[in-house]
């Protein structure tokens, strides 16, 4: 099974500030034959289900602000916030759909400093 | 718009059982792999199992814990998906999310999920 590593588990950014969480995945996630790397990352906000915000490692889902990116390839993959608003605060969490079963990280909680 | 509802959860005691569903709409049911994701009270995401569609063989496949107590089915006819969950365990107690993949990741959209409880 693929397993995946979030980095840190917890931040605190300030309003405006750059927030940077890491996924690590035990084996690459690249599905070779159509050449995507099958990593997705979701938000999740107190009393609500997970949204999903990046799939394909880096492609922003419809209606997501653009101040989220993600990036990385192989086993290295990075969600970036490029300006912390109030709203952003939340769990984050990395996942695998390469190979079953599906993996989540554990999840990184982002919060105002 | 893609919607998700789910309802069946409660509180049971251990080794009982429960049955959660998902009504789902706005997009073609039959098409889609159906996934359960449960989140146990403060903690993260657990991938539960799927369903794939019937082009693919209907195949299920189940996260290690549950494997031989939980059984999950579809009903194309009725665009619902089926947990059926038996000899339930304390560890079994979180919110059940329903959730679809429609060709981005395997669980684009979620329902807002129905708490299960398993508790003497």
């Amino acid at each position: 099974d693929i397993v995946m590593t979030q980095s840190p588990d917890s931040l605190a950014v300030s309003l405006g500030e750059r927030a940077t969480i890491k996924c690590k995945s035990s084996q690459s996630v690249l599905h070779t034959s159509v050449n995507r790397e099958y990593l997705g990352w979701y938000q999740q906000k107190p009393g609500q289900p997970p949204k999903l915000l990046i799939y394909w490692a880096s492609t922003r889902e419809s209606g997501v602000p653009d101040r989220f990116s993600g990036s990385g390839s192989g086993t290295d993959f990075t969600l970036s916030i490029s300006s912390l608003q109030a709203e952003d605060v939340a769990v984050y969490y990395c996942q695998q759909y390469l190979s079953t079963p599906p993996a989540f990280g554990q999840g990184t909680k982002v919060e105002i400093k | 718009e893609v919607q998700l509802v789910e309802s069946g959860g409660g509180l049971v005691e251990p080794g009982g059982s429960l049955r959660l569903t998902c009504a789902a709409s706005g997009f073609t049911f039959s098409n889609a792999w159906m996934t359960w994701v449960r989140q146990a009270p403060g903690k993260g995401l657990e991938w539960v199992g799927r369903i794939l569609r019937q082009s693919d063989g209907g195949t299920t496949d189940y996260a290690a814990p549950v494997k031989g107590r939980f059984a999950i089915s579809r009903d194309d006819s009725k665009n619902m998906v089926s947990l059926q969950m038996n000899r339930l365990k304390v560890e079994d107690t979180a919110v059940y999310y329903c959730s679809v993949g429609l060709g981005k990741s395997d669980t684009d959209f979620w329902g807002q999920g129905t708490l299960v409880t398993v508790s003497s």
